[in-house]
């Protein structure tokens, strides 16, 4: 079946634009998480759903950062006034459950994000 | 917080050379999973442990995960430049989230 996709893969923004960013995760995957990958390092959390819940939200670096998915698939990441250190790759995996069996992450392409 | 850790993080070998990446944590992990990433793509799910003292092979690559749950290896035999990426060990904890190591990056030259 099909795998995670993300949409844009590349977006280029202006300093002070607001972008969203889009995940379709894998049909009946319950949870869904967002991680920003900076050049050069590893993937840093961001924020997990389970379904449409957002169980947690600590990783969001600041108050411009918002995400959804009202539905319990679909998910959106919301930058609002993007500033240059935005700038990374975001990448969006999703789970079949939260419970041990089953919680291997799969990872979509990424968004990557170029803020000037 | 819990922080995961790589060493080295760059790695430049020929063809048919072995190779181990570590990974070490001062922090006990549930689930330790080690993905592959290439330019432009996200990261592969190679293999996860889940039991302290666990050693799981796949092919030329084998994984270990430490008897106290804190720290993983990754080794492959006979490196193949199809085994060329960035190597990323992440641990799992409450609420299912990952903290991801800060990568390998591996080269294989023919």
């Amino acid at each position: 079946g099909a795998g995670v996709s993300q949409s844009p893969r590349y977006k280029v923004a202006k300093r002070g634009q607001d972008v969203a960013l889009r995940c379709d995760p894998i049909s009946g995957h319950v949870s869904l998480f967002w991680y920003q990958q900076a050049l050069g390092q590893g993937p840093e959390f961001l924020t997990y759903f389970q379904n449409e819940a957002q169980l947690d939200k600590s990783g969001l670096p600041s108050d411009r950062f918002f995400a959804e998915r009202p539905e319990g698939s679909v998910s959106t990441l919301k930058i609002q006034r993007t500033q240059q250190e935005d700038s990374a790759v975001y990448l969006c995996a999703s789970s079949l459950t939260y419970r041990r069996e089953g919680r291997e992450q799969y990872f979509g392409p990424g968004t990557r994000l170029t803020v000037t | 917080t819990q922080l995961l850790e790589q060493s080295p993080q760059f790695l430049s070998i020929q063809e048919g050379e072995n190779l181990t990446v570590y990974c070490n944590s001062s922090s006990v992990f549930s689930s330790l999973q080690w993905y592959r990433q290439e330019p432009g793509e996200g990261p592969v799910l190679l293999v996860t442990v889940v039991t302290g003292g666990e050693v799981k092979k796949l092919k030329r690559l084998t994984f270990q995960f430490g008897d106290a749950r804190k720290d993983s290896s990754l080794h492959i035999t006979a490196a193949q430049p199809g085994d060329t990426g960035l190597y990323l060990c992440a641990g799992g904890a409450a609420g299912n989230k990952l903290t991801f190591g800060g990568g390998t990056r591996v080269l294989v030259k023919p």
